[in-house]
Formats: C-alpha cells, sequence, structure tokens
C-alpha cells in the first residue's frame, strides 16, 4: 500500500539554526499538508499546498516557515530560525482531493528538538 | 473555525468489555469525520470515518454514529483487545477545508 514518507526520522538542531523537514506525498495525490504535534497535544494544522502554492494556514505558520514543492515528488518544510517551542513531531499528510470527504494519510512524522 | 472537542481524554477498560469516545463539533457545515489511531512514536491512521449522509458505520468491532442535529459522533470499539490501546483522534473537516483534531483519548486496555 503506498504511503507517506519523511525524512529524517529525528533531527536534533541548535536554537536559531534552520531545518529542512523533507515528505514524498503519495504519487497520486494533489493536496500536501503539514502538522504538528506538540508531545502529548492534539495534531495541528500548519498549512495545506495545492498547485505549488499555498491554499491555506494556520496561525501558527507564521513567517519563520516555509513549504516548497522543489520538484516532482518532494514537499519540503522549512523553518528558518528555529525556537525551543517549534520542538514537536512533524507529520507531512496527502489526500487526492481537498480535504472536505477525503482520507488524509500520514507520514511517519519527522521529531524535532530545538536544544 | 470549527472547534472539535473529545472526552474522555483516558480511558481504561478490561479486555473484552466495550469502549467509547465521544467528540462534538462546532461548525454546522462539517460533514466528514474520520477516526485516527496512534500507537506510540508512530504516524495517525486512519481506522474509519463517516460522512454526513448516513448516521452509523460499522467496520468489523469499530463503529461510528453521528449525529449532524446535536452535533455529534462517537467511536465504539467493541470486544476490546490489548492491541487497541493506543491514542484515538476524532477529527471534522469545517468549511474551510482543514481537519480539526480533537485533544485524543488515551485508551488502555488491561488483559
Amino acid at each position: 500500500e503506498p504511503e507517506v514518507t519523511q525524512t529524517p526520522s529525528h533531527q536534533v538542531t541548535q536554537m536559531g539554526q534552520e531545518v529542512i523537514l523533507r515528505c514524498v506525498p503519495i504519487s497520486n495525490h494533489l493536496y500536501f499538508y503539514w502538522y504538528r504535534q506538540i508531545l502529548g497535544q492534539k495534531v495541528e494544522f500548519l498549512v495545506s499546498f495545492y498547485n505549488n502554492e499555498i491554499s491555506e494556514k494556520s496561525e501558527i505558520f507564521d513567517d519563520q516557515f516555509s513549504v516548497e514543492r522543489p520538484d516532482g515528488s518532494n514537499f519540503t518544510l522549512k523553518i528558518r530560525s528555529t525556537k525551543l517551542e517549534d520542538s514537536a513531531m512533524y507529520f507531512c499528510a496527502s489526500s487526492v482531493d481537498r480535504g472536505r470527504e477525503e482520507k488524509l494519510f500520514f507520514g511517519s512524522g519527522t521529531q524535532l528538538s530545538v536544544l | 473555525g470549527e472547534n472539535v472537542e473529545q472526552h474522555p481524554s483516558t480511558l481504561s477498560v478490561q479486555e473484552g468489555d466495550s469502549a467509547v469516545i465521544k467528540c462534538t463539533y462546532s461548525d454546522s457545515a462539517s460533514n466528514y469525520f474520520p477516526w485516527y489511531k496512534q500507537e506510540l512514536g508512530k504516524r495517525p491512521q486512519l481506522i474509519i470515518d463517516i460522512r454526513s449522509n448516513v448516521g452509523e458505520k460499522k467496520d468489523q468491532r469499530i463503529a461510528v454514529t453521528l449525529n449532524k442535529t446535536a452535533k455529534h459522533f462517537s467511536l465504539h470499539i467493541t470486544e476490546t483487545q490489548p492491541e487497541d490501546s493506543a491514542v484515538y483522534f476524532c477529527a471534522a473537516i469545517g468549511s474551510g477545508n482543514q481537519f480539526y483534531f480533537g485533544t485524543g483519548t488515551s485508551l488502555t486496555v488491561i488483559p
């Protein structure tokens, strides 16, 4: 069964450093998402991406964050200058069609630790 | 935007008993309600979903019910097994097409 893949599985960085989290969505999916989950808390929406542009973003997704689809398969999340509070599990997800009534498939996540 | 509330936050049941997790939502335009199971350190995985045009859906030991009038939906797990132990999240899609997740229920099935 096709899966969303994410790399790396763990990322440790110093506060103020830039990190790039990578994702390969399922190949026939058109909508891509980033979510984050702080330890013990709910999964929170960050951003959705379609047709090479951001379609929606939450208030969490501030100027420190950016997303890109650099080629036909990868989807990346960049955090420019990490803060301690950015420590979380970051999940990439994809769906065939727009969010409403469409199944969302999650990647295995990248655990980001900011020291 | 949509607000999804989930109860209880923790639930312990004896193996073989049933477990029920309840969620409420606020956006009357929401019409898709998935449930995700997340085992420790792993990705959330879709286990069942329901669309607004039905009131109940069942898949083996798992069932979901939806009451659109009251804006609540529930997950029912019957004949629980130790491998059902996990965190369960409900979600709803609001009018903005985002998935809004509940706060999660940590289910422990005691052998």
